[in-house]
């Protein structure tokens, strides 16, 4: 079993549609991140949660500690959100390495 | 300046070429990745550098050489490539906080001919 586990690997989406991707994790960690990758690009940070929520634009994450999860959603998404979505997690300790999901491959259509 | 500068960004080699790869960043990070991604999957972890020492080789063949000359540049040498090292390589750097918050590169895309 992935120590990051992510669903849904691929999800389609009409365009203002409300998403959801959900990450999972069984190691203990100092933070969690969400990560955007478009199509033959880099990766882009989206989020770094510790605890709680948090918002930027259209994009919350939230992070519930006890359970070990954590949820991306995208609210009225556009076709310009349509990219890979990568939750990783982070151990205590600086420099340390990530723990990558496998990804969710997102695509919003016009 | 808050971002992460790799050279080239498409790169075509055989497989007895030497060439190398570029990472740069000026925001005062001490701590540097290189990241191998194949399509469709996760990146990969290949080696860390903190405060230019190398802490993390992720036991990666030795046709790859990393050298981090100072605090802001990175770079990975290459030599004797096979075809199934093309891929995207990915530089991160990492600052001074405890949650590693890692800001990336656009990439290397990389094909071993």
């Amino acid at each position: 079993k992935n120590e990051v586990e992510q669903s849904p690997q691929n999800l389609t989406a009409q365009e203002g549609e409300f998403i959801t991707i959900n990450c999972s994790y069984s190691v203990g960690i100092s933070a969690l991140h969400w990560l955007q990758q478009h199509p033959g690009g880099g990766i882009v940070s989206l989020f770094m949660l510790s605890s709680g929520k948090k918002k930027h634009g259209r994009l919350i994450a939230t992070i519930n500690i006890q359970e070990k999860h954590s949820s991306l959603h995208i609210t009225a998404s556009h076709p310009r959100d349509s990219a890979v979505y990568i939750c990783a997690v982070s151990p205590p300790g600086w420099g340390s390495r990530l723990t990558f999901g496998e990804g969710t491959q997102l695509t919003v259509n016009p | 300046d808050t971002e992460v500068t790799q050279t080239p960004k498409h790169l075509v080699m055989g497989m007895t070429n030497k060439k190398s790869l570029k990472c740069e960043q000026h925001m005062g990070h001490r701590a540097m990745y290189w990241y191998k991604q194949k399509a469709k999957k996760p990146p990969e972890l290949m080696f860390v550098y903190s405060y230019e020492k190398l802490s993390i080789n992720e036991s990666v063949p030795s046709r790859f050489s990393p050298e981090c000359p100072n605090s802001s540049l990175l770079n990975l040498h290459l030599h004797a490539l096979q075809p199934e090292d093309s891929a995207l390589y990915l530089c991160a750097s990492v600052g001074a906080t405890s949650n590693n918050e890692q800001f990336f590169g656009p990439g290397t895309r990389l094909t071993v001919l």
